[in-house]
């Protein structure tokens, strides 16, 4: 149980063009999703929550105009980078926040999505 | 462009031996741990969770302790295997259910 799916795990674009990013809770029902940032050799950097049927919040410095989020329903949340440029180049990483085994909800990650912008 | 990428502690181990992978939190109105691991190119995998009320936790060759006095939670893994072989985050959260990840500790396991 407990898994997360991401498409597409691997996206190649242009400069000023953008690409979407949707993430699936595939077992259960996430009201909450988050989504993070991953340089290499770094931790995990979170970007937003994403809660279901409201508007998602983003951490400071997240420019929330160049990541679009939306989390249409229990299963799915998506990130939409608008405009991209090559220092949007990384890897994006959503998790969704569901029943975990000691009676606290745990995050859950999906496989990641490398986004390379030429 | 992106940041310069971090040297990431090392941990190396042979294979069959424990491994003990350390974190040190800084919140201490965290209440809730979790430890991950990833491999490279994939997202982060739950390996196990502990609540403040608790100071150990065991599950499948995996054991968290949780300290608080001292502010540290660490990762045993027994008889230590080549698939074990990632990089290992600890994670801490609160009621807000956003979580602050560790800098994370690369495992090597030697054949």
């Amino acid at each position: 149980g407990a898994v997360v799916s991401q498409h597409p795990s691997r996206v190649i674009c242009k400069s000023g063009t953008s690409v979407k990013i949707e993430c699936r809770s595939l077992d259960f029902q996430a009201t909450t999703m988050f989504w993070y940032r991953q340089f290499p050799k770094q931790s995990l950097m979170l970007m937003a929550t994403s809660n279901e049927g409201s508007k998602a919040t983003y951490e400071q410095g997240v420019e929330k105009d160049k990541f679009l989020i939306n989390h249409a329903s229990l299963t799915l949340s998506t990130l939409t980078v608008t405009s991209a440029h090559p220092e949007d180049s990384s890897f994006y990483i959503c998790s969704a926040r569901g029943g975990g085994t000691i009676g606290i909800d745990t995050q859950y990650f999906g496989p990641g999505t490398r986004l390379t912008v030429l | 462009g992106e940041s310069v990428g971090l040297h990431l502690p090392t941990l190396s181990v042979q294979e069959g031996d424990n491994s003990i992978i350390n974190c040190a939190y800084s919140n201490s109105a965290s209440d809730y741990f979790i430890w991950y691991k990833q491999e490279s190119g994939k997202g982060p995998q739950f390996i196990i969770d502990i609540r403040s009320n608790m100071d150990k936790r065991q599950g499948q060759r995996v054991t968290v302790l949780l300290n608080k006095t001292v502010k540290h939670l660490s990762l045993q893994i027994a008889a230590t295997q080549p698939g074990d072989s990632a990089v290992y985050f600890c994670a801490e959260g609160s009621g807000t259910y956003k979580y602050i990840f560790g800098t994370g500790t690369r495992l090597k396991v030697l054949a």
